[in-house]
């Protein structure tokens, strides 16, 4: 099955600095989402971009849905060590809420 | 409001046993699914489900069967478990109103099969 293609993988970073990942695919997505994981827990959705073009922040997050509705962008400005996680993006085509298409993951490590 | 429930929270197999993990949502969502996470990989959908009485399949569905009776509770059944069963299980419910997306994860199934 398809996957997405998120990079990098992982990231050290020190307190403050500002991050940056994306993720990429060979089809056509309607909807692009990011989700950050702590460990032990489930995803919790950060941001959700619906249109191509569309620039959407939450809090220190922001996040781009690419022109040509392949490709996605996540920054996070002025990084603390709650940062710490994996980032997940994910894709929804036509049809229906529940079927997204999952990147592989970018773990995220802020030091002091 | 307890979001998205799930039970067990650990679960030990031996092969060929089966079992079903619970799933509940209390928000009334219309969409559920159920994703496996392995090590190194993101989420990959086993099942899911647009209503109550209604199921498809996603991306891994083979050796797990699911129903939707109710739209608060989405059981994913195992029929004989495997080894390549071995993964953590998420549950999820969501909803997408005037171009509005919300969507909560349980906290997951962490489950072996020896």
């Amino acid at each position: 099955g398809q996957q997405l293609n998120q990079s990098p993988q992982s990231m050290f970073i020190q307190e403050g600095e500002d991050v940056s990942m994306n993720c990429t695919s060979s089809s056509i997505f309607n909807t692009w989402l990011w989700y950050k994981q702590d460990p032990g827990e489930g995803p919790v959705l950060l941001i959700a971009l619906y249109k191509a073009g569309e620039l959407t922040s939450n809090g220190r997050l922001t996040a781009q849905f690419g022109i040509t509705r392949k490709d996605s962008f996540l920054n996070i400005s002025a990084s603390i060590p709650s940062d710490v996680g994996i980032y997940f993006c994910a894709g929804q085509g036509t049809g229906t809420a529940s079927k997204l298409t999952f990147g592989t993951g970018t773990r995220l490590q802020v030091t002091l | 409001n307890a979001g998205v429930t799930q039970t067990p929270k650990f679960q030990v197999l031996k092969t060929g046993q089966s079992m079903t993990l619970q799933c509940a949502q209390d928000m009334n969502h219309e969409y559920m699914s159920w994703y496996r996470q392995d090590p190194g990989m993101g989420l990959r959908l086993i099942h899911y489900s647009v209503g109550a009485g209604i199921t498809d399949q996603g991306e891994v569905p083979n050796g797990y069967n699911v129903s939707r009776s109710t739209t608060e509770d989405f059981p994913l059944r195992l029929l004989s478990a495997a080894p390549s069963q071995t993964s953590v299980y998420f549950c999820a419910s969501s909803l997408l109103a005037g171009g509005s997306y919300e969507q909560y994860f349980g906290p997951g199934t962490r489950l072996t099969v020896t």
